[in-house]
């Protein structure tokens, strides 16, 4: 069955980088894009990026453009996600999540567990 | 981007009640409406896509639907289980949006 597995907590002190890892398993890893979103306590799900684990080709959102960095470990089955200069408002749980791309829309099938980035000096 | 408005924030509500959630997007989205379920401290779990579409394994009891920009979720016969987080999510354009999430508490 389809896992996503990623890497655990992370704590970063202002403008520093964390990179999360999202380990996956149970399927064609190059078969599916990779998504990562992230949820702020008491905030909205939020939609950073995606990443074509068959290409290497990426696309992020404006709000994270310069600051954002997805890419793939291919042979390794892994996408990760840095975030750079990092402030307080980037404390989240971050989820990966697989995305599914069909004619009648895309969706998110399957989510890794989550991490936590709590941003502090 | 789209924004997406779900109403209510919350509801309280007693097992083998009907539950109806709500989500209206800014624009015209078509069908590209995704329905997740999110429990405490759990990643979101996909219940309906596109629109109307029951995600495999998920329960019959979870129904979704359109009527222009709004779109319904419908849980029939509240099993204990299903007090949780509903959230939907458009895919119409980039970025994919969601809205703000409905609570769904025990009465």
């Amino acid at each position: 069955q389809v896992h996503l597995v990623q890497s655990g907590a992370e704590v970063g002190k202002p403008g520093a980088s964390v990179k999360v890892s999202c380990k996956a398993s149970g399927y064609t890893f190059t078969g599916f894009f990779i998504h990562w979103v992230r949820q702020a306590p008491g905030q909205r799900l939020e939609w950073m990026g995606w990443i074509s684990t068959d290409t290497g080709n990426t696309r992020y959102s404006q709000r994270f453009q310069g600051r954002l960095s997805i890419s793939t470990d291919t042979s390794a089955g892994t996408p990760y996600m840095e975030l750079s200069s990092l402030r307080s408002e980037d404390s989240a749980v971050y989820y990966c999540a697989r995305g599914l791309v069909t004619a009648w829309g895309d969706y998110f099938d399957y989510w890794g567990q989550g991490t936590l980035v709590t941003v502090s000096s | 981007d789209i924004q997406m408005t779900q109403s209510p924030s919350s509801l309280s509500a007693s097992v083998g009640d009907r539950v109806t959630i709500t989500c209206r997007a800014s624009h015209n989205i078509n069908n590209y409406l995704n329905w997740y379920q999110q429990k405490p401290g759990k990643a979101p779990s996909l219940l309906i896509f596109a629109a109307s579409g029951l995600q495999s394994g998920v329960p019959s009891r979870f129904t979704g639907s359109r009527s222009g920009t709004d779109f319904t979720l419908t849980i029939d016969s509240l099993h204990p289980e299903d007090f949780a987080t509903y959230f939907c999510q458009q895919s119409f354009k980039t970025p994919p949006t969601f809205g703000q999430g409905t609570r769904v508490e025990i009465k």
